[in-house]
């Protein structure tokens, strides 16, 4: 069975300071690869996915990830974190059936922006 | 285009009541997808629509638990008879399927007391 391991539950940074949240999974084949936010009050926002391809990837907001699949990681990046990005950040792995997935969830990581 | 819309956005319920809880997915989405956080816990899988139909229902607790999707539109989740461990945040989503991401809607909170 698939899982996915966020090992920070709390970061705390400071605004304009650099940023990665770690990600680990586990699966048996290439699996399609997702960050979420969350941010208070608000739902699920999709950051960016990784399906195949290019191994580092784009997203909204100014993030990015880079998928390595020898060491099972899906790292968060963004080098200069605005108060704005003060949320609670979920990885998830995609299992699929057919063209379609079920996701997997890390347990979060709660970001927090000092001024 | 519209959202994925979610309603209530909040409930509070007593034990062993019933709570229906409603999604809207984003009109020709085919594929809705329910979603469960309980409080300290990682967000799971509840089930899987196609259409109208009930593609996977694995994550389902228990069979107070009932979702229907009418007409392969809006979906229902219901819970009775509700119970403490049943508070939560309930999340739905919506995708083509495919490469394309799931876009969920904002939840409902449901607080059982």
């Amino acid at each position: 069975a698939q899982s996915v391991t966020q090992p920070d539950i709390h970061i705390t940074v400071s605004e304009g300071a650099s940023l990665e949240l770690r990600c680990n999974y586990s699966y048996g084949a290439t699996p399609y690869l997702f960050w979420y936010v969350q941010s208070p009050g608000q739902g699920l926002q999709l950051l960016l996915k990784y399906f195949s391809g290019d191994t580092l990837v784009q997203g909204i907001k100014g993030f990015e990830a880079e998928f390595k699949r020898s060491q099972s990681s899906f790292n968060l990046r963004k080098p200069s974190v605005h108060w704005s990005d003060a949320a609670e950040y979920f990885c998830a792995v995609g299992r699929r059936r057919g063209s379609n997935y079920k996701l997997t969830f890390g347990k979060g990581t709660l970001l927090t922006v000092n001024p | 285009e519209a959202g994925v819309t979610q309603f209530p956005s909040h409930s509070v319920i007593e034990k062993g009541q019933t709570v229906t809880l409603r999604c809207d997915p984003i009109s020709g989405h085919d594929n809705l997808y329910w979603y469960r956080r309980v409080m300290g816990k990682e967000i799971k899988f509840l089930l899987h629509f196609v259409k109208e139909s009930k593609q996977d229902e694995s994550g389902m607790p228990n069979n107070r638990f009932l979702a229907e999707r009418t007409g392969g539109t809006y979906s229902t989740l219901k819970v009775q008879p509700a119970e403490l461990e049943d508070s939560g945040v309930y999340f739905c989503a919506s995708s083509q399927g495919g490469v394309h991401g799931y876009t969920f809607g904002s939840g409902t909170r449901l607080t059982v007391v």
